[in-house]
């Protein structure tokens, strides 16, 4: 069956990188664009990037774009996250999701997640 | 920005009543071309990721109970459990993917009457 398992998260300090990774299974990972959602605790569900099938388009929410990076190793049925300049704000628990239509669509289904916590 | 507004932002509801759930876009998810509505729902129950439930704004997703239903176009949207189980009890997102960046509504949180 499909599965994604993110990997990465842990306690940063302000301005400090980290870099999540997401493996996935059980699906052709280089036919599907794939997704970083996260959700800060107790609070709803924003969407944080796409990157299409081939990686070759990119799409990034306003509140990380320039500070995040995603990309993918389709060799490794692999996808990235790596977060620079990291904000208290930044503290959530981040999950791939795989798109549901193609590159542009539903997320179905998702990782378990993986809490990435900024603070000193 | 596209802009989902749920209503209400919680909801409960007697064990096998009906419960609805209103979603509302800033503009029109309807793509003309294909006369198909961008709009899909998702289920989370706490600890756990979300789960979609419902694309398309009407399609049910293979496995999800048929008391589910979605429906609405354009700018409304409405989430209808038709007769409330306890394992329903959840927060319900609608989610926008007719353009980037793609948006949720903040959450309606359903609980037992």
């Amino acid at each position: 069956q499909v599965q994604l398992v993110e990997s990465g998260g842990g306690v940063v300090q302000p301005g400090r990188s980290l870099r999540l990774s997401c493996a996935a299974s059980g699906f052709t990972f280089s036919s599907s664009g794939i997704h970083w959602v996260r959700q800060a605790p107790g609070k709803g569900l924003e969407w944080v990037a796409l990157i299409s099938y081939d990686g070759h388009n990119k799409y990034y929410a306003d509140s990380v774009k320039g500070r995040f990076t995603i990309s993918r190793d389709n060799s490794k049925s692999t996808l990235y996250l790596q977060m620079n300049s990291l904000r208290p704000e930044d503290t959530a628990v981040y999950y791939c999701a795989k798109d549901g239509y193609g590159d542009l669509g539903w997320f179905d289904p998702w990782g378990q997640g993986t809490l990435v916590t900024v603070s000193s | 920005d596209i802009v989902m507004t749920q209503s209400p932002d919680s909801l409960a509801v007697s064990l096998g009543e009906r419960a609805t759930i209103n979603c509302k876009s800033s503009q029109s998810v309807l793509y003309s071309s294909n006369n198909k509505n961008y709009l899909a729902w998702y289920q989370q129950k706490p600890g756990q990721p979300p789960k979609v439930l419902i694309y398309w704004a009407s399609t049910r997703q293979s496995g999800v109970p048929d008391r589910f239903s979605g429906s609405g176009s354009g700018t409304d949207f409405t989430l209808t459990i038709s007769s409330l189980q306890a394992a329903d009890v959840a927060v319900y997102y609608c989610q926008q993917y007719y353009t980037t960046p793609l948006t949720f509504g903040q959450g309606t949180k359903l609980e037992i009457k």
